[in-house]
């Protein structure tokens, strides 16, 4: 029962490089967000999906992209990496909003 | 637009005194909120939620919430703080219909004395 599952754990990035997180839910959950934390800030919405094939930003979307071509996988790119990118980054799953979210136990990403 | 407003980023109680952490929101319709909890170097996990049922949410650890609409708020409590409790807390806000979008507040993070 892995519940979501975020790969990798810990990344150091050079500026201007690129990677993909993944993250991975097996509870068949329609709705899958990743979310930003950076102290002070609370959790920030980069991307969102209602279901496999969509996707749809949110509040901090820029420098980011996502794809989910499977229900179980959101996938979150970083093109061209940048210093401001340095955060813990966290993924979620939903089967609605009345039952909250199932959280990752984050990637913690350093881009130097 | 939602919003969520946690007063106080740092509350210090000693064990077994009182926690309250403070929590207002702003929605224009009836909206879902959630408390959440993260400990060091880990996720999220679900302390409580409101759904528009009962006004008073209990939930796990000895925490409960109450929703009051008239004060826009939904602080959450615990009667006797456990050193255990030490750990970060988030409001959240969910508004039905908005792809289920979780709004959280900056968080509160809970110092418990010995």
């Amino acid at each position: 029962n892995a519940g979501v599952t975020q790969t990798p754990k810990f990344r150091v990035l050079k500026t201007g490089q690129s990677m993909t997180l993944l993250c991975a839910q097996d509870m068949n959950h329609e709705y899958m967000y990743w979310y930003r934390q950076d102290p002070g800030m609370g959790l920030r919405l980069i991307h969102y999906s209602v279901g496999e094939g969509t996707t749809a930003k949110g509040e901090v979307p820029d420098g980011y992209n996502v794809s989910r071509l499977k229900k179980q996988n959101f996938l979150l790119g970083l093109e061209s990496a940048a210093p401001s990118q340095t955060s813990v980054y966290f993924c979620a799953s939903s089967s609605s909003g009345g039952y909250g979210y199932t959280f990752g136990s984050g990637t913690r990403l350093t881009v130097v | 637009a939602q919003s969520v407003t946690q007063l106080g980023s740092h509350v210090s109680v000693s064990e077994g005194a009182l926690v309250l952490l403070r929590c207002n929101y702003s929605s224009s319709v009836p909206p879902y909120l959630f408390w959440y909890v993260q400990y060091p170097n880990q996720g999220l996990q679900l302390l409580l939620k409101y759904t528009s049922a009962a006004t008073l949410v209990k939930g796990i650890n000895g925490f409960e919430a109450e929703f009051k609409k008239s004060e826009t708020s939904f602080h959450l409590t615990k009667p006797s703080a456990h050193m255990s409790d030490a750990a970060e807390y988030f409001c959240a806000v969910s508004v039905p219909g908005s792809s289920y979008k979780l709004i959280f507040g900056s968080g509160t993070r809970l110092l418990v004395r010995p």
